[in-house]
């Protein structure tokens, strides 16, 4: 089993939309949760960390489930530039070592 | 934010000859830095772990041999592809982490091997 498993997508909206996504992971033990974004033949960048309590960021908001091992993305009033390749990222042991899901593709349309 | 810089960011070698990444902590100090490699539409793997004045320690499947990493100084780390392959042509990212900071990565590697 892999120790990120996200749901691939693709997701096409329109813009204004809201779309929303979830990953789950595997070692319950994990310590840090993360949203990266990657764009075609690019760097991931940190988009958001994920809190236990849920937070929120703009138009985005990442919730953890601890009990049922998943995390999820909602992005609120989507933009053309929200096109992009979401990454689910888990730090299981605290020291950056990071697991990687396989990413989420999101499509805005015009 | 923080800086990490990766040079080439595309190279493209014959199989048999040896390619060298470089990845540098630009603003802080990387006690860790990590070596990724990407494939078409996977989630980016683990390679190896590099604290700086140590040994890497490499993930299972990973060929220490064929990948040489060097950690020699706290901004610096360096990954070798010997004797490559067509196989080996991927996206290669490096991520630095420092004292109290968020993971960096680097802008990425493509290697082609032909």
């Amino acid at each position: 089993r892999k120790e990120v498993e996200q749901d691939p997508g693709p997701f096409n909206v329109p813009e204004g939309a809201t779309v929303a996504f979830n990953c789950t992971y595997s070692n319950s033990a994990s310590q840090s949760f993360f949203w990266y974004r990657q764009d075609c033949r690019k760097e991931p960048k940190l988009l958001m960390s994920v809190y236990s309590s849920g937070n929120e960021d703009g138009r985005f908001t990442a919730q953890l489930n601890r009990a049922s091992q998943y995390i999820s993305l909602l992005i609120r009033d989507s933009k053309l530039s929200d096109s992009a390749t979401y990454l689910c990222v888990v730090n299981a042991f605290g020291d950056y070592k990071l697991s990687f899901g396989a990413g989420t593709t999101v499509t805005v349309r015009a | 934010g923080a800086v990490v810089s990766q040079h080439p960011s595309r190279v493209i070698c014959k199989s048999g000859t040896s390619v060298k990444i470089e990845c540098r902590s630009l603003d802080f100090q990387a006690t860790t830095m990590f070596w990724y490699r990407q494939f078409p539409k996977q989630s980016l793997m683990l390679m190896a772990t590099s604290n700086e004045g140590s040994k890497a320690t490499y993930e299972q499947g990973v060929e220490k041999d064929k990948f040489l990493i060097n950690h020699a100084s706290l901004t610096l780390s360096t990954l070798t592809v010997t004797s490559a392959h067509p196989e080996d042509s991927s996206f290669y990212i490096c991520s630095a982490v420092g004292v109290n900071t968020e993971a960096f990565f680097g802008q990425g590697t493509r290697l082609t091997v032909v």
